[in-house]
């Protein structure tokens, strides 16, 4: 099956514009999915498709693709964006799975 | 507004059978595929399977051999069955609602998440 790839970590100081990216074989056919995951809560839809965003997700939230890359941008981070950020699609390979990514820790300074 | 609520066993013993089910308020229940995810602690998201009012499903196969994923349409509830549990399937268990396009473009998201079942297996 296919494996989506993040970096463990993350850094952005306060007010500054942040790229959080993920890696696959199955991003080449499909757009990804993006989730924040704050501690103890359920993880929350941010970005789905080309560059959708759910109702109440601020627009400083976006979404890219490349290739195999898949990229979520935040634009002037707020402290309450500190959280886990995973990516996720459905698996390409022919196999009807879903893959998540291992998931990125971003701390805002 | 959707909501999905979840409930089920949060302490097992080995080799016992994990269950939960998930019942969908305020919304559309046929026409979606309904996802169980889980997350261990300190670790990251894995899926585990989903099914669509039908009862068609998909599942993870790593996981396949062990898991049965089943729908209450008169209900509006779907519900997760993991056999032979071990310490290693301890873990938050979400259910969520899938969304999805195949058309002109692909994606696949899932837009609203159950708050999550503690399910601790320990002798």
């Amino acid at each position: 099956s296919s494996e989506l790839t993040q970096d463990p970590a993350v850094s952005v100081a306060l007010g500054q514009t942040v790229r959080i990216t993920c890696q696959g074989d199955s991003l080449r056919s499909y757009y990804a999915s993006w989730y924040q995951q704050k501690p103890g809560q359920a993880p929350v839809l941010v970005i789905y498709g080309k560059n959708n965003r759910p109702s109440g997700i601020p627009d400083r939230f976006s979404g890219s693709s490349s290739g195999n890359t898949a990229s979520l941008t935040i634009t002037g981070a707020q402290a309450e964006d500190e959280a886990d950020y995973y990516c996720n699609s459905r698996d390409s390979s022919g196999n009807p799975s879903v893959v998540f990514g291992g998931g990125t820790k971003l701390t805002v300074l | 507004q959707v909501q999905l609520q979840q409930w089920g066993a949060g302490l097992l013993k080995p080799s016992e059978t994990l269950s939960l089910t998930c019942a969908v308020y305020g919304g559309s229940f046929s026409g979606y595929y309904w996802s169980w995810i889980r997350q261990p602690p300190g670790k990251g998201l894995e899926w585990i399977g989903e099914i669509n009012h039908s009862g068609s499903t998909n599942y993870n196969p790593s996981l396949k051999s062990r898991v049965t994923i089943s729908v209450d349409t008169s209900k509006n509830q779907f519900s997760l069955k993991l056999s032979s549990v071990t310490a290693a399937d301890t873990a938050v268990y979400y259910c969520a609602r899938v969304g999805y396009s195949y058309g002109l473009e692909y994606y696949y998201y899932m837009d609203v998440w159950g708050k999550g079942t503690t399910v601790t297996v320990s002798s």
